[in-house]
């Protein structure tokens, strides 16, 4: 079935250094890729998405590109700030109802 | 503008005991309801989804259940706790539409099961 592999955390950058988390995903057909994000005690909000091939995503910085040759959609930011202290999680969604399938998450932290 | 609420935010609950969860939406109609799980170490799993009153899908086989009594209400239940039911329990909703709508997410409820 369709699943989605996340970078293993926990990732631990300094202010301003340069961010990737790589997702990899496996599915048939032409799956919806998503990133959300989770800041502490709250819950998932959605990043960024790419709903078809080569589409670059986009939001506060981070970008992800839709690679189906390399089924991958990492995520990217030049300059890593505190706040972006979170747990990034990669999903797909395929077929009706919008039903996500998602990584296991990467914990990132930012140290100033 | 639309929100969604899930209570409690944490539980702690004695194995054999019964469950329930609850799920609202507010400032949409006729929305898509999910629910999932993370187990600890593990990525967010979908438990159950459901397009309407009283149509629920279920993802896996477990010892849970799921209800939808009102078309922005969506209830979590068990009559009888696992050791394994613990994780933290999110509900989320969608709008009717294309495919690649975003999901919105509850603040989620960490249950442990003892």
């Amino acid at each position: 079935g369709d699943s989605v592999t996340q970078m293993e955390g926990p990732v631990t950058l300094s202010e301003e250094a340069f961010l990737t988390i790589n997702c990899t995903y496996t599915a048939t057909g032409y799956p919806s890729l998503f990133w959300y994000v989770q800041y502490p005690g709250e819950g998932l909000q959605l990043l960024l998405k790419a709903t078809k091939a080569d589409d670059k995503g986009s939001n506060k910085g981070f970008e992800a590109t839709y690679r189906k040759e390399t089924t991958s959609f990492h995520l990217e930011k030049g300059s890593v700030q505190v706040s972006d202290s979170a747990v990034y999680f990669c999903a797909l969604s395929q077929g009706g109802y919008n039903k996500l399938i998602f990584g296991a998450g990467t914990r990132l932290a930012v140290h100033p | 503008s639309q929100t969604i609420h899930q209570w409690p935010a944490t539980l702690v609950q004695p194995v054999g005991s019964p469950l329930s969860l609850e799920c609202t939406v507010e400032g949409t109609s006729n929305p898509n309801l999910y629910w999932y799980r993370q187990a600890a170490g593990r990525g967010l799993q979908l438990l159950f989804y459901s397009v309407g009153i009283g149509q629920i899908s279920s993802e896996v086989p477990q010892n849970l259940s799921a209800s939808r009594p009102q078309d922005r209400q969506f209830i979590l239940s068990s009559k009888k706790l696992l050791l394994s039911d613990s994780g933290f329990y999110l509900c989320a909703w969608a709008a009717k539409g294309s495919p690649g709508e975003k999901l919105f997410f509850g603040s989620g409820t960490q249950l442990s099961v003892l």
